[in-house]
């Protein structure tokens, strides 16, 4: 069974900081990994989806990198604002089409 | 405007009872998730299904029921046998089965045991 884990659990840093978030799966042998951005009492945004044969993705100040061979991922977010303020997950997708999710890292930026 | 509509956004059931809960979607997506999500636990898969007329339980089905009789609505029932249902649920889709889709999700019902 696929474990996702997310370390740490909770980050805090001063504004302009580059924020660092690592997520590690158990079984390397998936199909994409997608991050994930939570607000408190809110539903999950998409962010970035990185497929197996990727080894990164990039959006605006957001970039995530992919190590299928050692079960690894990172999700940078350069010069961080308070808007950044959240909850981020990680999710894997596995040949059962289950997407399997990491507890996340709550992230706290302050101004 | 396209999207995943869950409702109601807070619900609240009396002990003993089912509830159901509503998930629409407009994207024209094929499959289907319904997830449950626990404080400082990661998301864990109820139901999902990648076919109209078709579903398959994940890993906490027990005291579930799901239905797909349409291809926009999901809607999940929590029965009196679920023994600890409080917890916020949320409903995903993508656009099939396919390994490499993304999946996007609704804003969340919160239940609620009183």
């Amino acid at each position: 069974k696929q474990e996702v884990t997310q370390i740490p659990a909770a980050l805090s840093v001063p504004e302009g900081e580059n924020l660092v978030l690592n997520c590690s799966f158990t079984d390397s042998a998936i199909y994409n990994l997608q991050w994930f951005r939570q607000d408190p009492g809110k539903g999950l945004t998409s962010l970035l989806l990185i497929q197996s044969s990727q080894r990164e993705q990039t959006s605006g100040r957001l970039n995530a990198s992919l190590d299928k061979s050692s079960g690894r991922s990172t999700l940078y977010i350069a010069a961080s604002q308070p808007g950044d303020s959240a909850t981020y997950l990680c999710a894997v997708i596995s040949n059962d089409y289950k997407l399997s999710f990491g507890a996340g890292t709550t992230v706290t930026v302050r101004a | 405007d396209g999207g995943i509509t869950q409702s109601p956004k807070y619900l609240f059931r009396k002990e003993g009872q089912n509830v159901t809960l509503s998930c629409e979607q407009n994207l024209n997506h094929d499959a289907m998730y319904w997830y449950r999500q626990d404080p400082g636990q990661g998301l864990r898969l109820i139901y999902y299904s990648q076919i109209v007329n078709d579903f398959q339980k994940g890993d906490i089905a027990e005291g579930y029921s799901v239905s797909r009789e349409k291809k926009e609505s999901f809607p999940l029932t929590v029965t009196s046998a679920q023994k600890n249902p409080t917890a916020f649920y949320l409903c995903a889709s993508s656009i099939n089965a396919d390994l490499n889709t993304e999946a996007f999700f609704g804003q969340g019902t919160r239940l609620t045991v009183v």
